[in-house]
């Protein structure tokens, strides 16, 4: 099984603060990382597929980079509904599919 | 609209069985792959269950093999999960959700609102 580690757990930055989000396998994963973000009572939202490529309707501000092994998220300019938790999750080995602990990112 | 809806969860003890369904309505549901997936109390996601177009291949997760049991009636656009032996810690919201088309499969693109499993004497 693939494990997926996020760092940090916590991000506090202030809207239009850049954020960074971490997410490194256990194994190669090729480019088959994913990221959602999920908001309070809301189901998971994908927002980042193939490491790279932005989900349908997706704010240019989101970007996603990286392969094998390390990967990052980044917000370019938060605005304050992308407050939320963001899981990372790998394809490229299932099942299982897994998903990543988490980073929150909350409002410093 | 997608609109994928579970229900069926609810307070059992340990041991006991549930039976969960989601109804999926807005699109062609004998096109796509479904799946089960949980979120802990701490939040933690797990996917659980992966189900064929037809039904005819299942994978699980090591942690419910053997107790939970997933199925799909195409006929009435409806997605099933049997749990057995449940335990305290399949404690969480149970979310049924698709992948996405066009993506070769692995990836989430719409999710239902959850139900909520508690197992506890």
């Amino acid at each position: 099984e693939i494990v997926l580690t996020q760092s940090p757990a916590t991000l506090s930055l202030s809207p239009g603060e850049r954020a960074t989000l971490s997410c490194r396998a256990s194994q190669s994963v090729d480019s088959y990382l994913a990221w959602y973000q999920q908001k309070p009572g809301q189901a998971p939202r994908l927002l980042i597929y193939d490491a790279s490529k932005r989900a349908t309707g997706i704010p240019a501000r989101f970007s996603g980079s990286g392969s094998g092994t390390d990967f990052s998220l980044t917000i370019s300019s938060l605005e304050p509904e992308d407050f939320a938790v963001y899981y990372c999750q790998q394809r490229s080995n299932w099942p299982p599919l897994t998903f990543g602990g988490g980073t929150k990112v909350e409002i410093k | 609209e997608v609109q994928l809806v579970e229900s069926g969860g609810g307070v059992v003890q340990p041991g006991g069985s549930l039976r969960l369904s989601c109804a999926a309505s807005g699109f062609t549901f004998n096109s796509f792959e479904m799946n089960w997936l949980r979120q802990t109390p701490g939040k933690r996601l797990e996917w659980i269950s992966y189900i064929s177009f037809s039904g005819t291949t299942v994978y699980y997760a090591d942690s419910v093999k053997g107790r939970f049991s997933v199925s799909r009636d195409n006929a009435k656009n409806s997605l099933f999960l049997q749990m057995n032996s449940l335990r305290v810690d399949d404690t969480a919201l149970y979310y049924c959700a698709r992948f996405g088309d066009g993506y070769s499969g692995g990836l989430f693109d719409s999710w239902g609102q959850g139900t909520l499993v508690t197992v506890s004497s």
